[in-house]
């Protein structure tokens, strides 16, 4: 059964922090694994990875993929109080459907 | 750009009756794709529409059905509503659909049954 595990489910961290969120999956017939950030309501868009030991970066948030290894990390730098969320990673699953993790929630103090 | 719209935001209802949610994608998208969201469970993929056929289902009982549109909206309908169905019902719109780029969400119907 495809399946995807986040970790931490949650994390408090204070202003100026990194923090690294993890993602591990198991997938038949991978093809994309893809980051949100859901602060209220609607999840929005951080990244899609597709292929293993690629960087994508924007701004102070950054994620790479290891295919070999099965999983991906979200690292945020020098964080701020706007980076509360909880972070979601999603992959698509063997039948085209997408699987989400529980997410991380994140908490950054001031 | 209209983002993706979403209603009603916000519903009541009682166990036994049945609900439809509607979604207008962003305009061009011909993927939309349902989720429910609930604390224990997370976002669940329920199906997902390209070009009013429905492409992927996931692991919900026949009482989750949909169907698109022509213009490419969307509606999810539930019957005999259960207790456990109380949930944030999202969808999301895409240009080719899940796993080929990016996924834009609506704000949700946060459905709550009584």
């Amino acid at each position: 059964e495809d399946k995807v595990v986040q970790s931490p489910l949650s994390l408090v961290v204070h202003e100026g922090d990194t923090v690294t969120l993890n993602c591990s999956y198991e997938v038949t017939n991978f093809r994309s694994l893809l980051w949100y950030k859901q602060e209220k309501k609607a999840p929005t868009f951080l990244f899609m990875l597709t292929s293993s030991g690629i960087e994508k970066k924007s701004g102070r948030l950054s994620s790479i993929l290891d295919k070999k290894e099965l999983f991906s990390i979200l690292n945020i730098t020098a964080t701020q109080t706007g980076d509360s969320a909880v972070y979601l990673c999603a992959v698509e699953g063997s039948q085209g459907n997408l699987i989400f993790g529980k997410g991380t929630k994140l908490s950054v103090k001031p | 750009k209209a983002g993706v719209t979403q209603t009603p935001r916000y519903l009541i209802k009682t166990r036994g009756q049945q609900v439809t949610l509607s979604c207008s994608p962003i305009s061009g998208h011909r993927s939309v794709s349902w989720y429910q969201q609930t604390p224990g469970q997370g976002l669940q993929f329920l199906f997902e529409y390209f070009s009013e056929t429905q492409r992927n289902k996931g692991n919900f009982p026949g009482r989750f059905s949909g169907r698109q549109f022509s213009n490419s909206r969307s509606e999810m309908n539930v019957s005999t509503l259960e207790l456990g169905d109380s949930a944030l019902y999202l969808c999301a719109s895409g240009e080719v659909g899940i796993g080929a780029g990016e996924l834009f969400f609506g704000e949700g119907s946060r459905l709550t049954v009584l």
